[in-house]
């Protein structure tokens, strides 16, 4: 079945820093790789997502790029702001498979 | 006007009770999902169902066993409960129909004693 990992484990900038956050994948048949954000006492929260056929997408601050040669894909967060500050997952499905979840990074941004 | 609800937030319970955790939502979606979060944070699908077809995570004990009596609730029922059951269980749905964004319940946390 699908592998994710996903680096680093833990992650500290400073408030208007950019973060990166990197995931690996393991079946090339994936096509679709959401990014959660889970922050504290809450259930994790869809902020981004893409879909094979594309190698980049943005929403205001966050970006998320994809290279199925190196079945990687990554989250860019730029100028973080304290309330960025959360647990961030990555997912990788097959077609509408279930989600196969990273570990999981935690970013934290110093004010 | 909670998309995805679960209740109780909080469940303590002995080793070798039954117990269920409830979970409803309101988005009208054809799909649901339990996912297991453990001390490590990591997230691991249990179950999802559909009208249709539920589909079982292999690694998941039988003493776990999803209900739905209908399209917007699907609880989880779990019996002789275990120290290793600890954790947060997150109920999440999904609209189905080429749509894959799943949305997510606020958790329940389950500490076995």
């Amino acid at each position: 079945g699908e592998n994710v990992e996903q680096h680093p484990s833990t992650l500290s900038v400073q408030e208007g820093d950019s973060a990166v956050i990197k995931c690996t994948y393991s079946d090339s048949a994936s096509n679709y790789f959401p990014w959660y954000k889970q922050e504290l006492g809450k259930g994790p929260q869809l902020i981004i997502d893409i879909r094979s056929n594309v190698g980049e997408k943005k929403d205001q601050r966050i970006a998320v790029t994809l290279n199925k040669t190196a079945k990687h894909f990554s989250l860019h967060i730029t100028e973080t702001q304290p309330e960025d500050s959360a647990v961030y997952f990555c997912a990788a499905a097959v077609g509408y498979s279930t989600l196969t979840f990273g570990k999981g990074t935690m970013l934290l941004v110093s004010p | 006007d909670t998309a995805v609800s679960q209740t109780p937030k909080y469940l303590v319970t002995q080793m070798g009770n039954d117990k269920s955790i409830k979970c409803e939502q309101n988005l009208g979606h054809d799909t649901m999902y339990w996912y297991k979060q453990d001390s490590k944070k990591f997230l691991k699908i249990m179950f999802s169902y559909n009208n249709k077809e539920l589909i079982i995570n292999e690694t998941v004990p039988n003493r776990f066993s999803p209900k739905s009596p209908d399209k917007a609730h699907l609880n989880l029922h779990i019996n002789s409960l275990e120290l290793g059951d600890s954790a947060v269980y997150f109920c999440a749905s999904s609209r189905g129909q080429g749509k894959r964004e799943q949305y997510f319940g606020p958790g329940t946390r389950l500490t076995v004693t």
